[in-house]
């Protein structure tokens, strides 16, 4: 089956230990997306990619960093985490910008523990 | 200014009854895109269904209706005869034509539903 894959699913770092989460696609999509969600909190844009175009959020931190090398692949690097940085990373990815605003296809999600 | 309104945070129901997810939302944009997400304790956001501004009509799938109406800026979601798996944290979503397919969420609403 097509899907959103992400590794690991959980994540154990130390505080300021670099740390990257990875994400993959079946789907052929052209966006990919990375959220941050934590604890009773709704999904939070970080940044996404529409092919090789990097868009990141204006209030996302300078710590947060993202690589899609291709269209398969995503990745979330966190160069130095600290203890608000633990949270539930998520992927997600849609069939891309235009007229249509397509719904997107989330990943099972990295839970990323910083101690 | 563009919002969602999910004034319901936990609603807990007896397996069998019906229940109703309120999502209001507020856009200046005339055209704009409604989605509802359910997030089981797994964490990997499903999506259920997408909504164009122009079409009002109602939908049902299974046990699962929507409820479009632009006059009160609603989009909500009914799941009848409810069942135990329904339990999940239900996230209402708008995408506003000027923030091209960026997702706004709603802080979402937590469904309990008990045997």
């Amino acid at each position: 089956d097509a899907m959103v894959i992400q590794n690991p699913r959980y994540q154990v770092t130390q505080f300021g230990k670099p740390v990257t989460l990875s994400c993959s696609q079946t789907l052929n999509h052209n966006v990919m997306y990375w959220y941050q969600q934590k604890s009773s909190q709704a999904p939070k844009l970080l940044f996404h990619y529409y092919d090789k175009d990097f868009n990141n959020e204006a209030d996302t931190p300078d710590n947060f960093q993202s690589r899609r090398p291709n269209t398969s692949f995503c990745f979330l690097d966190i160069r130095s985490p600290g203890l608000g940085d633990a949270a539930m990373y998520l992927c997600a990815t849609s069939r891309g910008k235009g007229d249509t605003h397509y719904e997107q296809y989330f990943g099972p999600g990295t839970r990323l523990t910083v101690t | 200014a563009q919002k969602v309104t999910q004034a319901q945070t936990e609603i807990s129901v007896v397996e069998k009854e019906d229940v109703t997810l309120d999502c209001v939302y507020e856009t200046r944009d005339t055209t704009y895109y409604l989605f509802w997400y359910k997030q089981p304790p797994s964490g990997e956001l499903v999506f259920l269904i997408r909504r164009n501004s122009f079409d009002e009509q109602n939908e049902i799938s299974g046990r699962y209706s929507w409820n479009f109406q632009k006059s009160t800026s609603s989009f909500n979601f009914t799941i009848t005869a409810s069942q135990v798996v329904d339990s999940a944290v239900y996230f209402c979503a708008l995408s506003a034509w000027g923030n091209t397919d960026k997702l706004i969420f709603g802080t979402g609403t937590r469904l309990q539903v008990f045997p």
